[in-house]
């Protein structure tokens, strides 16, 4: 059973960068799949933030292109986020999920979500 | 910017039959756009429902079905029961590697 599980500071400064990452357990990051982040701000709704495949390639929120870096660390089956120049607006819980593929096409747009992790909240005040 | 819309609220007495929608600002879903479904409930992760616009994820009751109608995708829940009282969210495929949520139903059943 794949596991997710978000690790990270749940304070941020202003201006400062937000980091995350998220461990997988019960699924090697190397077998496949893109591993993507999602958020959600306190009552609000779900907001995709990118995705990344194990080799390093990635998919980004387009409004989100210039603050969003993702990477991933095979030797360690983790993946992180990095937000720069946060503000009030990125306080939100974030979520790791695994970004699958359906097993019966191979078209980029069919992949979905899958297995979340549990979210973290992050707030950013000073 | 198409903007991913769906119905603020809906609400449905136990036992019946709600249809949800996922349709866009401009134009319309087909099944190029491999609409997804997840339901979450209150300080909850999202649990994966429907992918592939019909495809029902593992463990996910036969009561839960998608589909494309008219314009928009669907998301119909049959037999509703109290435990289907959540928040719903479409995700669509908007091109060139961008996936964009729903806004969210909140689904009542009472």
């Amino acid at each position: 059973q794949v596991q997710l599980q978000e690790s990270g500071p749940g304070l941020v400064k202003p201006s400062e960068t937000l980091s995350l990452t998220c461990a997988v357990s019960g699924f090697s990051i190397s077998s496949g799949s893109y591993w993507g982040w999602i958020r959600q701000p306190p009552g609000k709704g779900l907001e995709w933030l990118g995705s990344i495949y194990y080799s390093g390639n990635t998919h980004i929120n387009p409004s989100l292109k210039s603050r969003v870096t993702l990477s991933v660390d095979t030797s360690e089956n983790q993946f992180s986020l990095k937000l720069t120049s946060v503000t009030a607006a990125d306080t939100a819980v974030y979520f790791c999920a695994a970004h699958r593929r359906p097993e019966s096409t191979i078209a980029v747009a069919a992949y979905y979500f899958d297995d979340w992790g549990q979210g973290s909240l992050v707030t950013v005040s000073s | 910017q198409t903007v991913v819309t769906q119905e603020p609220s809906f609400s449905v007495a136990p036992g019946g039959t709600v249809t949800l929608t996922c349709g866009l600002s401009s134009g319309s879903v087909s099944a190029r756009y491999y609409p997804s479904w997840y339901q979450q409930t209150p300080g909850q992760a999202p649990r994966t429902l429907i992918y592939n616009i019909n495809t029902r994820s593992s463990g996910v009751s036969d009561r839960f079905s998608g589909s494309i109608l008219g314009n928009k995708a669907a998301l119909t829940i049959t037999g509703a029961q109290a435990d289907d009282d959540s928040d719903y969210y479409c995700v669509l495929y908007m091109g060139s590697g961008n996936w964009v949520f729903g806004g969210g139903t909140k689904l009542t059943v009472l």
